[in-house]
Order: C-alpha cells, then structure tokens, then sequence
C-alpha cells in the first residue's frame, strides 16, 4: 500500500524567507513523486514530479523538490517566498507498476507574511 | 487551462435529490479522476475510470456512482443528497497507464446542498 504523510497542515513563513513543505512517501516499490499547487477556488495545478533520473527536479515558480530514497522523502523548498505563493499545497505519490490510482497527502496550506 | 473541463461550476441543489456531474477529459487521456474536497475531509478519492472500465475504486459512497462513455468523458451521479455531501467535485485525467504521466485537474465543480 501507498501512502503520503505531509507534516504541517499550516505553514506561515515571511516574505522572502525559505519555504520548506515536507513530504514523507511509503511505497513498497519505486514511486513517481508530485506536488500540487492550489489557489483559493481553482483546481490543482502541478508544480513538479519526481520520475527517474536527477533526483533534484525545479518546478514552476522557483520551486524545487529532492527526492530522498533513503528518508522516503520528497520535499518542496523555495528560497525566497512571494505573497503570491500562499496556497494549498499538496504532495502525492503513484506506482508505475500494479496499478495508476494517486494517493494524495492532506496538504498544507502556505501563509505568507508581509 | 488544464484542458480538463468540468461542468457545470455550481450547483445548488436540496437535500433528497439527485445530480449529475460531468468531465471531459484532456484530448487523448484515456484515464479519469474523480476527487471529494471538503474542509473536513480534505482531498478524498473516489473512483477511477481507464478506457470506459473500473479501474479504481476509492471512499465512494454507495448513493454515488460513476461511468466514462465511449468517447471518454465521464459522469459522477450523486443520488439522496445530505447536507454533508457539499463540497467541490474534481475530475482529473492522465495519458496512459504509466506511473510517470501526471493528473491533470479541472476548474470543479462546487455542490451546495440545502
């Protein structure tokens, strides 16, 4: 079985400050990784995925993920957060092999502080 | 614009009632998605259609059934409506069976019942 642990459903950080959103994954094979962005009202729009190859992946909006095998981690990191990053985020994990059914974290939802 | 379209955007509609929601996929995904997102419950799964068949099935209540047609668009049908049932609808469709394509999401659809 797979799941997604986001830990913080709430994050607040300053403007300009570090954004850390972490993602923990358990998948008994190797996983496809994904964060999911989500502004109030709209639908989930993909920031970046993990599939193969470099295990560091940048996204849109100066995001940018590692996937960690050994932690079973994939978190998220922006060096410097804008006013127009407080969102919902949300991480989720997807097997390539038994079956393609996404199993998604509870999110967390990023404060931006001016 | 995800491509994926959802209609209709809201829907209003009382308690006892039966309504149908409906998604057209991203040309040539063969895969759809419904989500549940509530405040209380988050992002639930519901069910999983692939090339008009089952393929998953998630937290979906038995007043709920589901169907993707011929040409690959799909219907939600949520029958005996509670008040709970309020919350936003997602559809989501991927390419293919393989792990490492990503959902693409509509807009939703937001059910309010009275």
């Amino acid at each position: 079985a797979q799941s997604v642990t986001q830990l913080g459903s709430h994050v607040s950080v300053s403007e300009g400050a570090l954004v850390l959103l972490r993602c923990n994954y358990s998948s008994s094979v190797p996983p496809y990784l994904f964060w999911y962005v989500q502004y109030p009202n709209q639908g989930l729009q993909l920031l970046l995925k993990y599939t193969t190859g470099a295990t560091l992946v940048k996204g849109i909006n100066g995001f940018e993920a590692e996937f960690k095998k050994s932690e079973t981690s994939f978190h998220l990191t922006k060096p410097s957060a804008h006013m127009s990053d407080a969102a919902e985020y949300f991480c989720a994990v997807r097997q390539g092999y038994t079956g393609n059914q996404f199993y998604f974290g509870t999110g967390t939802s990023l404060t931006v502080i001016p | 614009d995800s491509g994926v379209t959802q209609t209709p955007k809201h829907l209003i509609t009382a308690t006892g009632q039966r309504v149908t929601l409906r998604c057209s996929p991203r040309s040539g995904d063969l895969s759809v998605y419904w989500y549940q997102q509530s405040l209380d419950q988050g992002l639930q799964f519901l069910i999983q259609y692939y090339n008009g068949e089952e393929r998953a099935k998630g937290n979906i209540l038995e007043r709920f059934s589901a169907q993707q047609f011929p040409d690959l668009h799909s219907e939600l049908n949520l029958s005996s409506l509670e008040l709970g049932d309020s919350a936003l609808y997602f559809c989501a469709s991927s390419g293919g069976t393989g792990g490492n394509t990503e959902a693409f999401f509509g807009q939703g659809t937001r059910l309010t019942v009275v």
